[in-house]
């Protein structure tokens, strides 16, 4: 039973270079939703995507930042002319469909680690 | 909206002793609390969750107790064992799909043998 995927583990970009993070959600769950985590911190909360579809956004930075969850493939979280600022770990979680029993429970992937040089 | 907090940020046990960690949350509707565990480079993993219409939740050497009416919610630990060593999250949120969970600012549980 394969977890959510997420690639790269790993990404170091120069200021300005523009950041694309992928997620595969569980076997079976059509939520998505994206979490930054700063060193020392919390998870804090970004965007939530069913496929095709942002549901809430209420978290994500107005500029530079997007996501999506196409039809087919994963959810991608991108980010336009990174900063030293958006160095973190970016986690990406899925959850069952609705109707499913504990369709609220959240499991995460392994994360991105960005670095900003 | 919903603002979590978490006590103690840091906790040193011996082995075999117990721990206890704290949160309080602000919103009254929220109805779900999930607790995370993040070892050092890992992903978080979900340990044990209790929604609010129980006070109490047990699995093994892990619990949850809820108090509603104070709006706080533990974590407690027993018998605790060096691989028990992590970063422990609370949550809080809404007992239904779609619903970002507000994360404290995690507890790092040292446990020595």
């Amino acid at each position: 039973n394969a977890g959510v995927m997420q690639n790269p583990r790993h990404l170091v970009r120069r200021r300005g270079q523009e950041a694309r993070l992928r997620c595969s959600p569980m076997k079976g769950h059509s939520h998505v939703y994206w979490y930054r985590q700063l060193p020392e911190e919390g998870l804090k909360f970004m965007v939530y995507l069913q496929k095709e579809n942002i549901i809430d956004e209420s978290g994500m930075p107005k500029e530079r930042f997007s996501a999506e969850f196409p039809k087919e493939g994963p959810s991608i979280l991108r980010i336009q002319q990174v900063v030293r600022g958006d160095s973190a770990a970016y986690f990406c979680a899925s959850s069952p469909p609705i109707g499913r029993q504990a369709a609220y429970e959240q499991y995460f992937g392994p994360g991105t680690r960005l670095t900003v040089t | 909206g919903e603002n979590v907090e978490q006590h103690p940020s840091t906790l040193s046990v011996q082995e075999g002793d117990s721990a206890v960690i704290k949160c309080t949350y602000s919103d009254s509707a929220s109805n779900y609390f999930p607790w995370y565990k993040q070892e050092l480079g890992k992903r978080p993993q979900l340990i044990i969750d209790i929604r609010s219409n129980v006070g109490e939740k047990k699995d093994q050497r892990i619990a949850v107790t809820l108090n509603k009416t104070a709006k706080h919610f533990s974590l407690h630990i027993t018998e605790t064992q060096p691989e028990d060593s992590a970063v422990y999250f609370c949550a809080a949120s809404l007992s239904q799909a779609g619903t970002a969970l507000i994360f404290g600012k995690g507890t790092t549980l040292s446990v020595s043998s």
